[in-house]
């Protein structure tokens, strides 16, 4: 079974700053898909960023990117231009492509504080 | 196009009590997942419903049980609520139809389920 660690459980980082989360995983698949969402105090939880193993190139949304490495299953997220509505938990997850049924393998979470 | 829904927000039961929580998932997708989410913690899946029929189940005791309606709405069912069951329910929906099958998955507000 697949497995998500995220060994940092609370950072902060000063407004518009950059910080990085870290998370690592477990797996014996070659082929998977690896995301970041963002959950805000009492609110839903939202896709930040996303990366598919078989693609080398690390993703990038605005102000937002991975530093992806495939083969020590390392998957961290840099946030630059840290911005207060950036405070939230911040989860790492892991999903299997086989078959159906396959659900996401979250991480336990890691708490952002944004310092003005 | 309206998002995932659920209802209630916030639910108090005793022990040994049964509850039902409700999802009604992104206009357009026709599977929906349910995690339990307890404080301070990942969510951890649940169940899957695809089409109406239960499409993958995560490490829970049969006492918790769902359905899925023909509009691809869903119900999380749990019987003789313990005191571990107090946790944040989610519910995600996703789409056999997306470019690549659920891989996006949309996640509700969540019901907040207490039990004494």
């Amino acid at each position: 079974a697949q497995t998500v660690t995220q060994s940092q459980p609370e950072m902060s980082v000063q407004e518009a700053e950059t910080v990085t989360l870290s998370c690592t995983y477990d797996t014996s698949e070659s082929d998977y898909y690896l995301f970041w969402y963002k959950q805000p105090p009492s609110r839903q939880m939202i896709l930040v960023i996303r990366q598919e193993a078989y693609k080398q190139q690390n993703a990038t949304e605005n102000r937002f990117s991975v530093n992806f490495q495939k083969a020590a299953k390392s998957f961290s997220l840099k946030i630059s231009d840290s911005q207060l509505g950036d405070a939230a938990m911040y989860f790492c997850a892991y999903r299997s492509p086989i078959g159906y049924g396959q659900n996401f393998v979250f991480g336990p979470g890691t708490r952002l504080s944004v310092l003005p | 196009e309206t998002g995932v829904t659920q209802s209630p927000t916030h639910l108090i039961k005793t022990r040994g009590q049964q509850v039902t929580l409700r999802c009604s998932s992104q206009s357009g997708h026709n599977t929906v997942s349910w995690y339990q989410q307890a404080l301070g913690q990942g969510p951890q899946f649940i169940f899957q419903y695809y089409r109406e029929e239960e499409n993958g189940r995560g490490n829970f005791p049969p006492r918790f049980s769902g359905l899925q309606f023909p509009n691809y709405s869903s119900e999380l069912n749990v019987n003789a609520l313990e005191l571990d069951d107090s946790a944040l329910y989610l519910c995600a929906s996703s789409s056999d139809r997306a470019r690549v099958f659920y891989m996006e998955q949309f996640f509700g507000p969540g019901t907040r389920l207490t039990v004494l």
